[in-house]
Formats: structure tokens, C-alpha cells, sequence
């Protein structure tokens, strides 16, 4: 079963609106962290924000936000005031607790962002 | 300045014949991970090394192989190329794995492609 969904594969908007790139997962598990990454065309992963199950406060990051829904097991980025170079692809991903031993990274299928100006 | 680097950014192999890519880093990590991106897929984990500890995942191909000489250094190991091996491959690093929100250190990739 696919733990990570992400169900945009392509998404566009507006130089300096707000986009919102989706996010469900699941797991068992009580403990588990949440990240999203970029990955420009260049390939490099570029980590953006960390969401912990046991966070109660949504997390920020500048531009970035985490809009996490604990019981619909979803953890929406949103990302404020669109920039060009925001276009690229964004990753979901999750650490479960039993995989704290190795910390092992599962990723959606990503959604390829792009900035209009 | 990159912490994690990867060599070469672009590599082509002939099928079958053995290719290694490499990865180091500058952040004296424990952990070093090698993924596998295929085109619009997710990246998967192949292995990964905690200091010398060796561990692979179930699912990853007996042609892939991974050495790690030191701290800073882990190499791929692709034994017999096939075209189905023609992918992005990611090394990252973390520096270590028991807590949750360690995050990982992602190196800019290497594409492979097999002709």
C-alpha cells in the first residue's frame, strides 16, 4: 500500500500568490515525521520544513508553512507569495517511528510546480 | 558551499558493463543513504551505512553493491548495468537516525544512463 500520496502530479501559479501542494499518508504508527523537499531541475533535494506527529503547532519555515490534519492524515505545504524560483518538484515524505533505526525516508510521487510571472 | 557531493553529475555506461558512482561529504555524518529516482517516480531507498554497519533493503537487486573506504566516502556499485538501471541516483547523508526529525542531506544526484 502506497504510504505516501500525493495526488497533484503538475500544478501551476501565479508569480506572488499562494499554492497549495498536497499531502496524505499512511501509518500505524503514534510516532512519525513528516518533510517536504524541493528538487529543482539540477537534482539536488533541498529540505524545506519537518512536521512531528506529536508537533500540536503547525510548522513554519518563512514562505513555507505545513498545514497538518493529524486525524485526515494529511500535511499540506503551502507556500506563500510564489517566487520563480519555486518552480520545481516537491516531495512528501515520512519517517515512521519503527524506522527510526535506520531512518529511512519514504517518499510520494512528487507534484512539479510552476511559477507563472 | 556543497556538503554532499556527487561524482560524476552525469554518467553513461555501456549495458553490462560494471559503473561506480561516488559520494562525499563534508559534514562528518554517521549516515549515508543511496536512493534510486527513475524518471517522474519517488526516490527509493537502495542501502544505507551507518558508519561501517552495511544494510540493504530487501527489495534492492544483488547488482547493486556499496563500500564505504571511510567517514566521507561511499561509492555505488552497479555490477552488470541493465536498461532498466538508467535512473537518477541520490546519495544523502544524516547525521543520525534515531531521532525523528533528523533531516537528510541530499547530494545533487548522478544520472546514469545504460546504451
Amino acid at each position: 500500500a502506497q504510504k505516501i500520496t500525493q495526488t497533484q502530479p503538475g500544478m501551476f501559479v501565479q508569480e506572488k500568490e499562494a499554492v497549495t501542494l498536497d499531502c496524505t499518508y499512511d501509518t500505524s504508527d503514534q510516532s512519525y515525521g513528516l518533510f517536504w523537499y524541493k528538487q529543482p531541475s539540477s537534482g539536488e533535494m533541498i529540505f524545506l520544513i519537518y512536521q512531528g506527529s506529536y508537533d500540536e503547532q503547525n510548522a513554519t519555515e518563512g514562505r513555507y508553512s505545513l498545514n497538518f490534519q493529524k486525524a485526515r492524515k494529511s500535511a499540506n505545504l503551502v507556500i506563500s507569495a510564489s517566487q520563480l524560483g519555486d518552480s520545481a518538484m516537491y516531495f512528501c515524505a515520512m519517517r515512521e517511528g519503527d524506522s527510526g533505526n535506520t531512518g529511512k525516508l519514504i517518499f510520494g510521487q512528487g507534484t512539479t510546480l510552476q511559477v507563472k510571472p | 558551499d556543497a556538503m554532499v557531493i556527487q561524482n560524476p553529475r552525469y554518467q553513461v555506461t555501456q549495458f553490462g558493463k560494471p559503473v561506480t558512482l561516488s559520494c562525499s561529504q563534508t559534514l562528518n555524518h554517521n549516515v549515508m543513504y543511496w536512493y534510486q529516482q527513475k524518471s517522474s517516480q519517488a526516490p527509493k531507498l537502495l542501502f544505507h551505512y551507518y558508519d561501517k554497519d552495511f544494510n540493504n533493503e530487501a527489495d534492492t537487486p544483488d547488482n547493486f553493491q556499496s563500500r564505504r573506504p571511510n567517514t566521507s566516502f561511499c561509492f555505488l556499485d552497479i555490477r552488470s548495468p541493465g536498461l532498466g538501471d538508467a535512473a537518477m541516483y541520490l546519495c544523502a547523508t544524516s547525521r543520525e537516525m534515531g531521532r525523528m526529525n533528523t533531516e537528510a542531506f541530499f547530494g545533487q544526484g548522478t544520472r546514469l544512463t545504460v546504451v
